[in-house]
């Protein structure tokens, strides 16, 4: 079974560009997520999709950030403009939503360096 | 924000010894889990403990869950050099029981050396 699968592995930009992040989740899994973890911490929550609806963006700085789940299979996550601070790694993950406790699977991840 | 506080912050042991690291938190939780992240990989869920268990075993992890205390540990037997890696405890706050939202901890960065 083929995992979780984002690209780019890696991206660096000067601050004030635009970028934009890809992920597409295990077949058949409902629910995404995007992390962001910086250096030295754990992942935080950014933006948790069921299907195609958005229901957990609370974290999501929405001045600059945005994502899609068109279809609620892939998922994109921009950044525009980018800033010196948004140097991390973006993981996305994907599990299925079965009303008890889900097991998330997630992928490499996008390392974003800003200069 | 992250709830969970693993502790300690790195170990490092040699091979074959045992390896314990704890994860604090503060509220109420349906369950919790534990992921490892190698060196440049994503994470890799490991386990998870509902909140009415107490302990559970997965091949060489054993991981306890106290409520009461907030806390539980993850015990890692007969390390192995591959286990060099980073450990996250992970609560889930899902009012539906289910994992909606997992907040990690900062990690316990584990070495064993050969």
């Amino acid at each position: 079974e083929a995992g979780v699968v984002q690209s780019p592995r890696y991206k660096i930009i000067e601050k004030k560009q635009p970028v934009a992040f890809w992920c597409n989740p295990i077949s058949g899994h409902n629910t995404l997520y995007w992390y962001l973890q910086n250096l030295g911490q754990g992942p935080e929550l950014l933006i948790r999709y069921e299907n195609e609806e958005a229901v957990d963006d609370s974290q999501l700085p929405k001045d600059r950030f945005s994502a899609e789940r068109l279809k609620g299979v892939d998922s994109t996550l921009k950044i525009q403009p980018a800033e010196l601070g948004d140097s991390a790694v973006y993981l996305c993950a994907s599990s299925v939503s079965s009303g008890g406790a889900d097991t998330q699977y997630f992928g490499p991840g996008t390392r974003l360096t800003v200069l | 924000s992250q709830q969970g506080e693993e502790d300690p912050q790195a170990l490092s042991i040699q091979e074959g010894e045992n390896a314990t690291m704890n994860c604090s938190y503060k509220t109420s939780i349906n369950n919790l889990q534990w992921y490892r992240q190698n060196s440049g990989r994503g994470l890799v869920h490991l386990i998870l403990i509902r909140s009415n268990e107490r302990e559970k075993h997965s091949g060489r992890l054993r991981v306890t869950l106290d409520t009461s205390k907030k806390s539980s540990s993850l015990l890692i037997t007969a390390s192995r050099a591959a286990d060099t890696a980073s450990y996250f405890c992970a609560t889930d706050e899902g009012g539906r029981g289910g994992s909606e939202k997992l907040v990690f901890g900062k990690g316990t960065k584990l070495t064993v050396n050969p």
